[in-house]
């Protein structure tokens, strides 16, 4: 089956560096996206990895481990705008994208 | 930059009445999707369109539920009749073909329904 786990909720402080990790379970793996939904609005495209390791994109950066079904979005410099829903979307073998809830972020002063 | 374009942006209906949303994907995108997301929730797929071709509608409630991509461009979901259940954002997204590796869903804004 297609399983994703995130945590639920996360809280961090302004300026810090936060990690929201992710686990998944797909039925073949062609890749997998991460994207960032403020409250209200529609999901918008952050990063996509499909080979092992770390893509870095300004503040932004996402790693992929595909033997272990693992990745991790990691947010530097966290500004009060980076309060949002990060969403992890595998995407199957037969190029399916699963999404879960997603990982509820707070950034407090 | 381009951008898919949906409409209305909010609605207000009574249950039983019908309601249609309207979505313009990104210029050559051939692959649209319309997804129904309940707060707190992460997004679900209702129905998936390649070019004019319907996909996958596994997941749409077509005693109710009914999507048409005539011409491959624009899209058109509607519900007859609503019920309150249907409460929810529905979201448009587009991209320029499944089977791509890495292809990259783009949302438009959403239409927000509230059944009374």
């Amino acid at each position: 089956g297609q399983n994703i786990d995130q945590p639920t909720e996360m809280t961090a402080t302004e300026g810090a560096i936060v990690q929201i990790n992710c686990t998944y379970q797909t039925s073949g793996f062609n890749g997998l996206f991460w994207y960032q939904q403020h409250a209200g609005e529609a999901p918008t495209f952050l990063s996509y990895n499909v080979l092992d390791g770390l893509e870095e994109k300004g503040r932004f950066s996402s790693f992929l481990s595909r033997s272990k079904g693992y990745s991790y979005l990691l947010l530097k410099e966290l500004q009060m705008k980076d309060s949002a829903s990060y969403l992890c979307v595998p995407l199957t073998g037969g190029f399916k994208t699963i999404f879960g809830a997603g990982t509820r972020l707070f950034v407090k002063a | 930059e381009a951008e898919v374009a949906q409409s209305p942006r909010y609605r207000i209906t009574e249950k039983s009445q019908a309601v249609a949303f309207w979505c313009d994907p990104i210029s050559g995108h051939a692959t649209l999707y319309w997804y129904r997301q309940i707060l707190g929730q992460g997004p679900e797929l209702l129905v998936q369109f390649q070019d004019e071709s319907v996909v996958d509608d596994s997941q749409l409630p077509k005693d109710r539920f009914s999507a048409e991509r005539l011409k491959g461009v624009d899209s058109t979901l509607k519900i007859q009749p609503a019920e309150l259940g249907d409460s929810a954002m529905y979201l448009c997204a587009s991209s320029l073909g499944q089977g791509v590796i890495g292809d990259t869903q783009y949302f438009g804004p959403g239409t927000r329904l509230t059944v009374l």
